[in-house]
C-alpha cells in the first residue's frame, strides 16, 4: 500500500515547454486533488475530481489542465509553462463516508520554470 | 462558503514550553476540521481531525486540539515543545459533501528555540 505517489519529484522546464505531472493512489478513493504551494500562501487548489469522470476548477486553474484517467490516476498538465508556475505541486486523494473523512497527500513535485 | 484563518504566520517557542497555534473557521454547517504538519521538503501529514463526538481531539506526537463551536475555533496545542516539532502547520476545514473540497489556512511556521 503506497498511498499517493507522484512523478517526477523534481523538474526544470524552460518557458513555453509542456509537461504532465502524474499522480496515482491505491486507496480506492473517489476524490483526487492538485494543489500548489508557494511561500507564504499555503496550499491553493488548482483542480479537483470528486469522482472518476468528473473534474472541477479550484482557486487557481489558469494555465493548467487535468485528466482523471481512471479511479486511481489524476494527471496535471502544463501546456506552456511560465515562470509564475514555479512551485511545489501536491496531489491528494480523499474519501468521505458519513462522519468519517480523511485526505492523504503525495510527497510533492518541485517544479522550476526558467 | 467555508474559510479558515490561522493567526500568526510564524510562532517561536522555547523547547519545553507550551505550543499554541490558533485556527478560526467559518462554516455554514458543522464542520470537519483538520490539522496537518509539513516538515521541510516533505508532503503534508495528518496530525489530527475532528468530525463528530468528543470536542477534544488527540493526535500524533503529543498534539491535541479542541473544537469550540461558540468561538468557531480549533486551536492546536502541545504541553511541551520539542525541537523535532519545528515545521509548518496547516489548519483545514471541510468538506461539505463528497463532491466538495477542504479549504486550507495559509499555514503557521513553528520554530523551537533551544
Amino acid at each position: 500500500n503506497a498511498g499517493v505517489t507522484q512523478t517526477p519529484k523534481f523538474q526544470v522546464l524552460k518557458t513555453g515547454q509542456s509537461m504532465t505531472l502524474q499522480c496515482a493512489q491505491d486507496m480506492n478513493h473517489n476524490s483526487m486533488y492538485w494543489y500548489r504551494q508557494d511561500p507564504g500562501m499555503g496550499l491553493r487548489l488548482i483542480y479537483y475530481s470528486a469522482s472518476e469522470g468528473t473534474t472541477d476548477k479550484g482557486e487557481v486553474p489558469n494555465g493548467y489542465n487535468v485528466s482523471r484517467l481512471n479511479k486511481r490516476e489524476f494527471s496535471l498538465r502544463l501546456e506552456s509553462a511560465a515562470p509564475s508556475q514555479t512551485s511545489v505541486y501536491f496531489c491528494a486523494s480523499s474519501e468521505y463516508r458519513g462522519n468519517s473523512y480523511e485526505q492523504y497527500f503525495g510527497p510533492g513535485t518541485r517544479l522550476t520554470v526558467t | 462558503a467555508q474559510s479558515v484563518t490561522q493567526l500568526g504566520s510564524h510562532v517561536s517557542v522555547s523547547e519545553g514550553a507550551l505550543v499554541l497555534l490558533r485556527c478560526n473557521y467559518s462554516s455554514s454547517v458543522p464542520p470537519y476540521l483538520f490539522w496537518y504538519v509539513q516538515y521541510p521538503n516533505q508532503g503534508l501529514q495528518l496530525l489530527l481531525k475532528y468530525t463528530t463526538g468528543a470536542t477534544l481531539v488527540k493526535g500524533i506526537n503529543g498534539f491535541e486540539a479542541e473544537f469550540k463551536k461558540s468561538e468557531t475555533s480549533f486551536h492546536l496545542t502541545k504541553p511541551s515543545a520539542h525541537m523535532s516539532d519545528a515545521a509548518e502547520y496547516f489548519c483545514a476545514v471541510g468538506p461539505l459533501s463528497s463532491a466538495s473540497k477542504i479549504i486550507f489556512g495559509s499555514g503557521t511556521r513553528l520554530s523551537i528555540r533551544p
